[in-house]
């Protein structure tokens, strides 16, 4: 399969508990994107990449999420110190960077804090 | 208010039917739109890209009004196939950014 992977799919952590979602994109994207969505809702932009450069990042909910892509291939999305208002599934998305509309996306990482 | 806003849904229509999908956006720089299709637990995929002329993919039309800041989806003859959510997207440029913003979405249910 040569589309978007991450890992875990499931995660269910004890709140206070730091949790690190990986997404590989598709190897010829070099953008990459984090979104969070909750039931009912639209996907919500966290993050993006071009290449290993972290162009926006001021929609990080705040100063517990981070993430990097160190070598412009996959990604990493850390949320320290989880809450339970943090439960969500966090999608990520690559794309071509002339392409002007289509994101790939992954099936998701589902967090679930107790 | 936010920035991309859709109809709240659900639509609930028989097979056959016409439905029209409504959204508006508020941020006047915005260069590119979209609509996606999500079915249940399932991840965004993109439906069409919506053009200033308006487009259109077989049953599918899509229509923009920058004026307004409107985009609208009609779907004729619906399917069962139809079912899923669909999420309004709109892209910035330039200096305000390259993500894309995705709309709450609106529920469709196509019934036999």
């Amino acid at each position: 399969d040569t589309g978007v992977s991450q890992d875990p799919r499931h995660k269910i952590t004890k709140r206070g508990q730091n949790v690190t979602f990986r997404c590989d994109p598709i190897s010829e994207h070099n953008r990459l994107y984090w979104y969070r969505q909750t039931l009912g809702q639209g996907p919500e932009f966290l993050t993006y990449f071009q290449n290993e450069a972290q162009l926006e990042k001021s929609r990080l909910l705040s100063d517990r999420f981070s993430a990097e892509r160190p070598k412009g291939s996959f990604s990493t999305l850390e949320i320290q110190r989880t809450e339970q208002g943090d439960s969500a599934m966090y999608l990520c998305a690559s794309s071509l960077r002339q392409n002007t509309g289509e994101l790939f996306f992954g099936e998701g990482s589902r967090l679930t804090v107790l | 208010r936010k920035e991309v806003e859709q109809d709240p849904g659900p639509f609930n229509v028989p097979e056959g039917a016409t439905v029209a999908f409504n959204c508006t956006y508020s941020n006047s720089a915005s260069q590119s739109f979209f609509w996606y299709r999500q079915d249940c637990r399932k991840e965004p995929k993109l439906l069409m890209s919506v053009y200033s002329s308006g487009n259109e993919d077989g049953r599918f039309t899509a229509q923009l009004n920058r004026a307004s800041q409107y985009i609208s989806l009609l779907i004729r003859d619906s399917k069962l196939s139809d079912s899923a959510t669909y999420l309004c997207v709109v892209k910035a440029g330039g200096n305000y950014g390259q993500n894309f913003v995705f709309g709450p979405g609106t529920r469709l249910s196509v019934l036999p």
